[in-house]
Parts: C-alpha cells; structure tokens; sequence
C-alpha cells in the first residue's frame, strides 16, 4: 500500500502556544488528504478533509480557526492547533487519498500518528 | 454514509481463522465495504475494500452477502500480531469530491491468544 507520513511522532507543549503537524505523502501526489483525532479507548473522529489549492472542509462541531489546515502541495498538509490547551491533547492522525489514475477506489492510507500533551 | 455495526469484542486462538462480522443494512448501490485495523497506538492499516463480490488478498479475505447488508472479514490464519481493532466502513465512490469520507465507528477490538 502506499505509504503516508506524519511529523513529529509525538509533541509536549505548553498551554497558549501553537502546534504544526506534517502530513506527507511519500510515493504518491494526494490531492485530498483528512484530519482525524483520536482520545483514548474512543473511535477515530474526523476533523476535516484537506484539498490542494482550496480551503479545508471541516466537520461539524470542529474550530476552523483553532485547528488550520494548509494543504500547499500535492504531498504536503499540514494541522496547526494553536493556542493549545490541555483538551487539545490527543493523537492526531492523518490520511491521504490516493488519485483514481493510480487505484480506482481512491483508497485512503493513513499515518502513524500524532500525539499531542498539552501541559 | 451507511452506519455500519460490528460486535465490540471478539477472541479467536492463534492459527485459526478469525471471521469477523458487519451489518450495514443501509448500504446503497454505490457504496463500498472497506475493512481497516488499528494496532495500538499507531494509525489504521488499510486491510480491503470490496462492493458486491468477494474480494481476497494477501492480508484477508471479504465476504459480502447477496443483498449486501452485511459482510465478513476472514483472517484465514490469526497471528498474535493481527490483535487490533477492525473498523468495517462503508463510503460512498465519488469522483473528484470531497465525499467519500471515512467516518468510524467503535470496530471490533480482535484479540488473538496462544
């Protein structure tokens, strides 16, 4: 399967301050890459759907303006949670869809992981 | 999307087969049947995806029922290291949207003993 990475694997912070998050995908150009978060013995949420050139869509309930999403180039996205606070910790993960000329179904392939500790 | 609706825990001894369920009843003509697992602490793996045939790779093999309201993973030979959690999801196929988004649910947390 195609292969997406995350960085850094894992970030302590202090409260107020702002996080970025790498999304990148390695061996294919993704034009749609998602946000997720994830608390503890709970499912995976999504956060949002990242388009190259566009503006992020985000799910309901999600702060565009806490959590920005940049998706600059083909394999890059990037999360900034800013003004972090302590709910804010969690494990971020992020996935990339690769395009229909390589597999038609567009499957999604996720990154290992984020996580975030706000103190 | 459909909800889909999975068994919360299931047990399944080493070398044999897991077969893991999923309702998802309101599954629509152009939805398809994606199967991931989720080790602790590390992001879902892509396991298969299918819609209305049964699809086999090297991981696992996917049963869909004639009228596609439910379907089964089979694991044909668990190993310790297939203990994860599995999320049956269905996704809508669009072509150039933002929809077709996968949404979770609670999955099916695996665990395969000696």
């Amino acid at each position: 399967g195609a292969v997406v990475s995350q960085h850094p694997s894992r970030v302590i912070c202090k409260s107020g301050t702002s996080v970025k998050i790498e999304c990148r995908s390695l061996d294919f150009q993704a034009t749609t890459m998602f946000w997720y978060r994830q608390f503890p013995k709970q499912s995976l949420m999504l956060m949002a759907t990242s388009n190259e050139g566009s503006k992020a869509t985000y799910e309901q309930g999600v702060e565009k303006d806490k959590f920005l999403i940049n998706h600059a180039s083909l394999t890059l996205s990037t999360l900034t949670v800013t003004s972090a606070h302590p709910e804010d910790s969690s494990f971020y993960i992020c996935s990339a869809r690769v395009p229909r000329h390589i597999e038609r179904q567009e499957t999604q392939y996720f990154g290992p992981g984020t996580r975030l500790l706000v103190l | 999307d459909a909800k889909t609706t999975q068994p919360p825990s299931m047990d399944c001894a080493e070398g044999r087969a897991a077969n893991l369920p999923c309702n998802h009843s309101t599954i629509s003509g152009n939805e398809y049947v994606y199967w991931y697992r989720q080790i602790h602490s590390q992001g879902p793996q892509y396991i298969i995806h299918g819609l209305k045939n049964n699809e086999t790779n090297e991981m696992a093999s996917l049963i869909i029922t004639e009228d596609r309201k439910s379907s089964t993973l089979i694991l044909p030979h668990a190993t310790l290291r297939d203990t994860a959690v599995y999320y049956c999801i269905v996704r809508v196929e669009m072509r150039g949207s933002t929809l077709g988004r996968l949404y979770f649910g609670r999955g099916t947390q695996l665990t395969v003993w000696p």
